[in-house]
């Protein structure tokens, strides 16, 4: 089955904690991506990776860190230093060049 | 930022009728993407329809796009309670520019099939 897996589904945060959201995709892309959607609302580019080893900042991209060290994984990391992480979070990847991207099912953080 | 702005924000229709969404946008664009959300689920690609096209068609799905009144309409004909759902508009300006890679989406249009 080739897909875009994240996880958990759902994920809560205390005050003060880093937590690790995780998204991975066997479809050989090159390209990936990480969005935040807030209610009611359209989707926020945080960060986005070309190609393995290199990322970029999107718009919102304060309090968030990133890693792309496998093609097929672009972990997540939400810092203490975002003040209001409650959001659904999607993962995307695409093949580098194409347009079409590929949407994972969501991960849910909500803060304790 | 958001680049595409969709109207109207939530449609409620019975099933078999049309449903028409519109997505305007600010600057230039390579191609215009609509992408259909299942509550609390990912998007899901419905169709890409570039710059240089005027109409696109897939399935039930009909696409427009004037880039002169940068705007653009996904029209679904014949609905079905299925088709419940938000979909959502997204521009991509397009490969050598500073927004490459990056998609700009807009709030999204609700849309409401009651059987």
């Amino acid at each position: 089955d080739g897909g875009i897996t994240q996880s958990p589904k759902y994920l809560f945060r205390k005050e003060g904690q880093n937590v690790t959201l995780s998204c991975e995709q066997n479809l050989n892309h090159d390209a990936m991506y990480w969005y935040r959607q807030d209610p009611g609302q359209g989707l926020r580019l945080i960060y986005y990776s070309q190609i393995v080893n290199d990322f970029q900042k999107g718009d919102i991209a304060e309090g968030y860190s990133v890693s792309r060290e496998k093609k097929e994984s672009f972990p997540l990391t939400v810092t203490s230093a975002q003040k209001n992480p409650t959001a659904f979070y999607l993962c995307a990847s695409s093949m580098q060049y194409q347009e079409t991207q590929y949407f994972g099912p969501g991960t849910r953080l909500l803060v304790l | 930022s958001q680049q595409g702005e969709e109207d109207p924000q939530a449609l409620s229709i019975q099933e078999g009728e049309n449903a028409t969404m519109n997505c305007s946008y600010k600057t230039s664009i390579n191609n215009l993407q609509w992408y259909r959300q299942n509550s609390g689920r990912g998007l899901v690609h419905l169709i890409l329809i570039r710059s240089n096209e005027r109409e696109k068609h897939s399935g039930r799905l009909r696409v427009t796009l004037d880039t002169s009144k940068k705007s653009s309409s996904l029209l679904i004909t014949a609905s079905r309670a299925a088709d419940t759902a938000s979909y959502f508009c997204a521009t991509d300006e397009g490969y050598g520019t500073d927004s490459w890679g990056k998609l700009q989406f807009g709030a999204g249009t609700q849309v409401v099939v009651t059987p």
